[in-house]
């Protein structure tokens, strides 16, 4: 059974600093992972996605790296703003259309 | 947001009555999921959809059920709804193409 662990749950960083995000599973055989960021009382958004033969993805000033062979995924946010705070969650499926394991994600306080 | 619906948004209900969610999605996506998320469990599955018909249960699929009779709409019935099921509850679609999954905004459900 996928297991996936996001650590630390809290971080908290000044503005303007890199954010370094940490997601990892414990099987290998994931078919690819997907990034997601939730405000309080709102839906989970989509940022980015890992094909599992894919090594990193980039977004404006996100970028998502994957690496099978360690179980980790990690997500870095540069020049961060208040704006970023939020909880950050990752997910990943076992196979096509297998359901997604979620992480417990990690909350993030940018401070102005 | 992938033309993801839910209905009810908020709803209050009393111990014993039955309750429906709806996800309505207007593109078409084959796979249909419905999340429950639960401070200190996070986001968890109860039912998922791979097509008009074709349903699975998730990790914590009792006391729900689900029905998918058209490919656009989704339902979640809770048959006899506790206090344990108060919690806000995620429906996602897988998309298509490319594999990323999109989430509604969720819906809020307190039983009393």
């Amino acid at each position: 059974k996928q297991e996936v662990t996001q650590i630390p749950a809290a971080l908290s960083v000044p503005e303007g600093e890199n954010l370094v995000l940490n997601c990892s599973f414990t099987d290998s055989a994931i078919y690819n992972l997907q990034w997601f960021r939730q405000d309080p009382g709102k839906g989970l958004t989509s940022l980015l996605l890992i094909q599992s033969s894919q090594r990193e993805q980039t977004s404006g000033r996100l970028n998502a790296s994957l690496d099978k062979s360690s179980g980790r995924s990690t997500l870095y946010i540069a020049a961060s703003q208040p704006g970023d705070s939020a909880t950050y969650l990752c997910a990943g499926p076992q196979a096509a259309g297998n359901k997604l394991t979620f992480g417990g994600g990690t909350r993030v306080l940018v401070k102005p | 947001d992938a033309g993801i619906t839910q209905s009810p948004r908020h709803k209050v209900t009393e111990t014993g009555t039955p309750v429906t969610l709806r996800c309505h999605q207007t593109e078409n996506h084959r796979y249909m999921y419905w999340y429950r998320q639960d401070p200190g469990h996070g986001l968890r599955l109860i039912h998922y959809s791979y097509g008009v018909k074709d349903t699975d249960k998730g990790e914590v699929s009792d006391g729900y059920s689900v029905s998918r009779s058209k490919t656009e709409d989704f339902l979640l019935t809770l048959e006899s709804a506790t206090s344990s099921q108060t919690s806000v509850y995620f429906c996602a679609i897988r998309e298509t193409s490319g594999n990323t999954i999109y989430f509604g905004e969720g819906s809020w459900l307190t039983v009393v």
